[in-house]
């Protein structure tokens, strides 16, 4: 297997702007997590799905914020408008059964720069 | 919160020396897990330890947990150059809740 595979690496937007971000969790792997990694605030949790179903969003930090899990091979994060605070690395990770006592298998994130 | 921290926040060493990094955390914990994550790339898992497990060994590290003072610490033997990263250790909580991580500890190893 590739790993889990994000997508764009690096992103550039204006403020305003929409944003999506695309990841492809090891196949198998029924948890997929969205994390979000600033130096301020180290790796935060913003999601995570089981069996492509959203179990907490307590994580995304605003309405602006959202994330689907169409099928078990692909979920979105958008960001829908984009405010420069929004300029971090977003990571996606999956796990096979468990999301706490399996490991986590990380994509290499998508950084992102709102202007 | 159940966030872990890491201790020291960065640290240098000269190859071939041991690298040891502390994680402290405050609530009760299922397991630990240890991750390293290079400049500009995903993190990768080195070694998970369960609640019940007291040391574990993989290759050159060495994983403690100390669930009576809610630590952990990673040592790294013999250290080398290509072990200059981040290193993060990972709380799971009881349930089925996922992991928390910790803000990490910068390590470089001076060649």
């Amino acid at each position: 297997d590739a790993g889990v595979i994000q997508s764009p690496r690096h992103e550039v937007t204006e403020m305003g702007q929409e944003v999506t971000l695309r990841c492809k969790p090891i196949s198998g792997h029924d948890y997929l997590f969205w994390y979000r990694q600033t130096m301020m605030r180290g790796l935060e949790l913003l999601i995570y799905f089981n069996n492509n179903v959203p179990i907490d969003d307590s994580g995304m930090p605003e309405d602006r914020f959202s994330a689907k899990m169409p099928n078990a091979s692909f979920s979105t994060l958008k960001i829908q408008p984009s405010e420069p605070r929004d300029s971090a690395v977003y990571f996606c990770a999956s796990s096979l059964r468990s999301s706490n006592t399996g490991e986590l298998f990380f994509g290499e994130g998508s950084r992102l720069t709102v202007l | 919160s159940q966030q872990g921290e890491e201790d020291p926040q960065a640290l240098s060493i000269q190859e071939g020396e041991n690298a040891t990094m502390n994680c402290s955390y405050k609530t009760s914990i299922n397991n630990l897990q240890w991750y390293r994550q290079n400049s500009g790339r995903g993190l990768v898992h080195l070694i998970l330890i369960r609640s019940n497990e007291r040391e574990k060994h993989s290759g050159r590290l060495r994983v403690t947990l100390d669930t009576s003072k809610k630590s952990s610490s990673l040592l790294i033997t013999a250290s080398r150059a290509a072990d200059t990263a981040s290193y993060f250790c990972a709380t799971g909580p009881p349930g089925n809740t996922p992991l928390v991580f910790g803000k990490g500890t910068r390590l470089s190893v001076i060649a």
